[in-house]
């Protein structure tokens, strides 16, 4: 069965600083790797998503990063501010009904 | 383009209760999925649909019935709602499988349950 975990589950960095967030995966026969950006009381929007053919995606300051052998994905943050805070989650595809989800770190960037 | 959209936005319901959460998209997606958000779980999978006129279970499908009567809706009903069920409901949806599974999923903005 597939797991994906994230950590850190709670990040607080002031502004201007960049930042990783992790994400690693047990089972490395996946189809991709996509990571979510959760607002409060918000449905999910779609940040980057990484094909198991490819090693990073960038979108903007985001950056995305896949090594499927290790089971490892991070997503960089480039030059964070207040509007970044947020919960970020990353899934990965196994299946065409397959979606796993981690449980998201919670991000603060604080002014 | 509205994308994919859910109704209600929030609901109470007494323990016993039926209800059903119904899904847009306009995307013209083939595969259309409910998940269920709730602390400390993360998303689940409830059911989802590969196409018109078909349904599979998720990992958490119990308590839960889904149709697909046409494309572009997919409906969540609980037959006799349960504490339990109180949660957080999305609904996504995506290109088909095969060569498809690369592409983006999308969710909608949420319904919020409490079964009281």
């Amino acid at each position: 069965k597939q797991e994906v975990t994230q950590i850190p589950a709670a990040l607080s960095v002031p502004e201007g600083e960049n930042l990783v967030l992790n994400c690693s995966f047990t089972d490395s026969a996946i189809y991709n790797l996509q990571w979510f950006r959760q607002d409060p009381g918000k449905g999910l929007t779609s940040l980057l998503l990484i094909q198991s053919s490819q090693r990073e995606q960038t979108s903007g300051r985001l950056n995305a990063s896949l090594d499927k052998s290790s089971g490892r994905s991070t997503l960089y943050i480039a030059a964070s501010q207040p509007g970044d805070s947020a919960t970020y989650l990353c899934a990965v595809r196994t299946s065409g009904s397959r979606l796993t989800f981690g449980e998201g770190t919670q991000l603060t960037v604080n002014p | 383009n509205a994308g994919v959209t859910q109704t209600p936005k929030f609901r109470v319901l007494k323990t016993g209760q039926s209800m059903t959460l119904l899904c847009a998209q306009d995307m013209n997606h083939e595969y259309m999925y409910w998940y269920r958000q709730d602390p400390g779980m993360g998303l689940r999978l409830i059911h989802y649909s590969v196409g018109e006129g078909t349904t599979a279970k998720g990992e958490v499908p119990d308590g839960y019935n889904v149709s697909r009567l046409k494309k572009q809706n997919f409906l969540l009903g609980l037959e006799s709602a349960a504490p339990s069920q109180t949660s957080v409901y999305f609904c996504a949806s995506s290109y088909g499988g095969g060569r498809f599974f690369g592409n983006t999923i999308y969710f909608g903005e949420g319904s919020w349950l409490t079964v009281v």
